[in-house]
């Protein structure tokens, strides 16, 4: 099936460093969302996008719908031990939620004290 | 805990085998959508009920079916079970009804086959 085109693939960071991530797709998307996902459980949502341009915060992390529709990115500021996971950019093409989410591979974000 | 029940939590079965994996939405949430997490395949849409009803199909196999009964639970049966069908498989919910919704995913079941 179709997946997002997730990078980097994994980020071996230091403790307050700022992390970028970001999701390309050859297709377009009407809402892009960002998970995360710890050992043993689901994934997490952190930040929803609706609309092109869309620019949107929640603590520490920042994401963007990008104007083509076809990309997203999630940015990370001053990393802290708890960060650690793995992230994961989805897309939905339907406005109404009649189909499923397609998936990014996941960014595996490591820090190091 | 995210209101998205799964169970069991752990399910080990031999090839052939048939299981049936259970979900209980978040309260009030119509709909339920299944996953299927592969090391390979990454995160696949399976399928999706909406208050009973089949309402999209992703990447199911034959093989596999799923239901969504009077309560909202929904069951994801597997059979004829193969090895590469060993995978996290997770349900999740949404409110429905309004674009600006929020996916809810359980914990997952993670299934062995053997």
């Amino acid at each position: 099936g179709q997946q997002l085109n997730q990078s980097p693939q994994s980020m071996f960071i230091q403790e307050g460093e700022d992390v970028s991530m970001n999701c390309t797709s050859s297709s377009i998307f009407n809402t892009w969302l960002w998970y995360k996902q710890d050992p043993g459980e689901g994934p997490v949502l952190l930040i929803a996008l609706y609309k092109a341009g869309e620019l949107t915060s929640n603590g520490r992390l920042t994401a963007q719908f990008g104007i083509t529709r076809k990309d997203s990115f999630l940015n990370i500021s001053a990393s802290i031990p708890s960060d650690v996971g793995i992230y994961f950019c989805a897309g939905q093409k339907s406005g109404g939620g009649a189909d499923g989410l397609t998936f990014g591979k996941g960014t595996h974000l490591i820090i190091q004290p | 805990d995210s209101g998205v029940t799964q169970t069991p939590k752990h399910l080990i079965t031999a090839t052939g085998q048939r299981v049936t994996l259970r979900c209980s939405p978040r309260s009030g949430d119509l709909s339920v959508y299944w996953y299927q997490q592969s090391l390979d395949q990454g995160l696949q849409f399976l399928i999706q009920y909406y208050n009973g009803e089949e309402r999209a199909k992703g990447n199911i196999l034959e093989r596999f079916s799923a239901q969504q009964f009077p309560d909202l639970h929904s069951e994801l049966n597997l059979s004829s079970l193969e090895l590469g069908d060993s995978a996290l498989y997770f349900c999740a919910s949404t409110p429905e009804g309004s674009r600006r919704m929020g996916y809810t995913f359980g914990s997952g079941t993670r299934l062995t086959v053997v």
